[in-house]
C-alpha cells in the first residue's frame, strides 16, 4: 500500500541538541511539505519542495532545515536555534499541482526536556 | 498570508444529531479549498475539493458547500454517529502550498 512514514511518533530531545524527524513517501509524489502544529491553531508551514534538490522556507522556518536528496525522502531537522520546537510535526505530499490534495503522515510528538 | 477561520473550535452532539460548521476565508483568490477529516491518532484523510463558487460536494451523510463571493465554506453532517467523532479541517490551495484553518473539533455522544 502506498503511504506516508513518519517516524519516530514521539521524540523527547534535550535543549541544545538537534534532532531529525523522518518522512518518506512511496507515492510517487513530486511535492512534500512539512507543518507544525500547536494547540488551538491551525498547521503551519514549516518547509516545502517540489523537486528533488529543491526547496522552500514556509511561514516558520527559523530553527528548521531539510533536504531533499531523494523524491521519497524528507526528513526535517529542528536545530538547537528553534526557540519553542515542542510541538505535533506534519508531514504531507501531492502530486505536482496541490489542487488535488494531500497525503499525510501520522504526525511526530515532539517535546523538549 | 491567507488567512482561514474555522467556527466553533469545538461541538458536542447528540448521535442522531445533524450538525454543520463553517470555514471563513477573506478572499477568493485562491485555486481550490479543501476539507480533511482527522481523527485522533489517524492522519488528516481527504473530504472534499472544491474549486468553484456554488460548488456542492457529498460523500454519504457528509455535505460541503462553497461560497466564494461571501467567502465561506460549510460542511454538514446529517445524522451524526460516533464515527463522525475527528476534528475537520478546511484548508485553502493558494500558489504553491495550501492554508489550513485551526479545525472544528466535534465529538459524537452515544
Amino acid at each position: 500500500d502506498g503511504g506516508i512514514t513518519q517516524s519516530p511518533k514521539y521524540l523527547f530531545r534535550k535543549e541544545g541538541q538537534n534532532v531529525t524527524l523522518s518522512c518518506e513517501q512511496n507515492l510517487n509524489h513530486d511535492a512534500m511539505y512539512w507543518y507544525r502544529q500547536d494547540p488551538g491553531q491551525g498547521l503551519r508551514l514549516i518547509y516545502y519542495s517540489q523537486i528533488v534538490n529543491d526547496f522552500q522556507k514556509g511561514d516558520i522556518a527559523e530553527g528548521y532545515s531539510v533536504s531533499r536528496e531523494k523524491k521519497e525522502s524528507f526528513p526535517l531537522t529542528v536545530t538547537s536555534a528553534q526557540k519553542n520546537p515542542t510541538a505535533f510535526y506534519l508531514c504531507a505530499s501531492s502530486m505536482e499541482y496541490v489542487g488535488y490534495g494531500y497525503t499525510f503522515g501520522s504526525g511526530t510528538r515532539l517535546t523538549v526536556v | 498570508i491567507l488567512n482561514v477561520e474555522q467556527s466553533p473550535q469545538s461541538l458536542h452532539v447528540q448521535e442522531g444529531d445533524s450538525t454543520n460548521f463553517t470555514c471563513s476565508f477573506p478572499s477568493s483568490n485562491f485555486y481550490a479549498l479543501h476539507w480533511y477529516r482527522w481523527e485522533t491518532a489517524k492522519s488528516p484523510e481527504a473530504l472534499f475539493v472544491m474549486t468553484l463558487n456554488g460548488d456542492e460536494k457529498k460523500k454519504g451523510r457528509i455535505s460541503a458547500t462553497l461560497n466564494t463571493k461571501e467567502g465561506y465554506s460549510y460542511l454538514y453532517i446529517k445524522g451524526s454517529q460516533p464515527e463522525d467523532s475527528a476534528t475537520y479541517l478546511c484548508a485553502l490551495h493558494n500558489n504553491n502550498d495550501m492554508r489550513f484553518g485551526a479545525g472544528t473539533r466535534l465529538t459524537v455522544k452515544p
